[in-house]
């Protein structure tokens, strides 16, 4: 069972450059979430998708865009980096009706 | 505002002891209330869920209690272990809120032995 699937695990960016974080699950969950969290401040919010073909944005959405691709897979772009986007990056899903969530292991991001 | 607030920020105890996490919400209207475990390095995992009519639920030597009233929930640890060590958090849902979930900002609890 792979659960929720986030790839790169670690990355370092230069500030300016663009990357994109992919996330899949295999549990045929219609919600994903992408969350980066930081010390001190817990998981924050910055897009979701409530159902394939939908997303909006969350808490800190600001330079970060998002694609849901198919109902298995949610990418999280950053197009210019800043230092201030170093953090660690959570996917997550959950079944929609349901109040569990599923997160992928991670990816640590560090922008110099 | 729907907030969610963790005490304490973080928690050094002996192996075998017992602790006690805090967790306060004003998150309305009120759907259910979860526990994650997040071990270093990973992402978190559901332990327990709360919802308004339950008061205390135990998984193994986890022990959740809520009390609707006050808006707190407590989830206590019994003969504490190495492999308890790391950060509690707390994760309430409310009612028609499109699925979103308001996290605490989490307890980190270590173990020592």
């Amino acid at each position: 069972n792979a659960g929720v699937t986030q790839t790169p695990k670690f990355q370092v960016l230069k500030t300016g450059q663009s990357m994109t974080l992919q996330c899949a699950q295999d549990m045929n969950h219609n919600s994903m979430y992408w969350y980066r969290q930081d010390p001190g401040m817990g998981l924050r919010l910055i897009y979701y998708s409530a159902s394939e073909g939908t997303t909006d944005k969350g808490e800190v959405p600001n330079g970060y865009n998002v694609s849901r691709l198919n109902k298995r897979e949610f990418s999280l772009r950053l197009e210019s980096a800043a230092p201030s986007q170093t953090s660690v990056y959570f996917c997550a899903s959950k079944r929609q009706g349901d109040t569990e969530a599923f997160f992928g292991q991670g990816t640590r991001l560090t922008v110099v | 505002k729907n907030q969610v607030e963790q005490s304490p920020q973080s928690l050094i105890i002996l192996e075998g002891k017992n602790c006690t996490l805090q967790c306060n919400y004003t998150v309305s209207p009120f759907s259910n209330l979860r526990w994650y475990k997040q071990d270093t390095g990973r992402g978190p995992v559901s332990l327990t869920i709360m919802t308004f009519s339950e008061n205390t639920k135990s998984n193994g030597r986890y022990t959740a209690t809520l009390d609707a009233d006050t808006k707190q929930s407590s989830l206590h640890i019994t003969a504490s272990q190495l492999s308890d060590s790391a950060s509690y958090i707390c994760v309430v849902s409310a009612l028609g809120n499109t699925g979103k979930l308001i996290f605490g900002q989490g307890t980190t609890l270590q173990v020592k032995p």
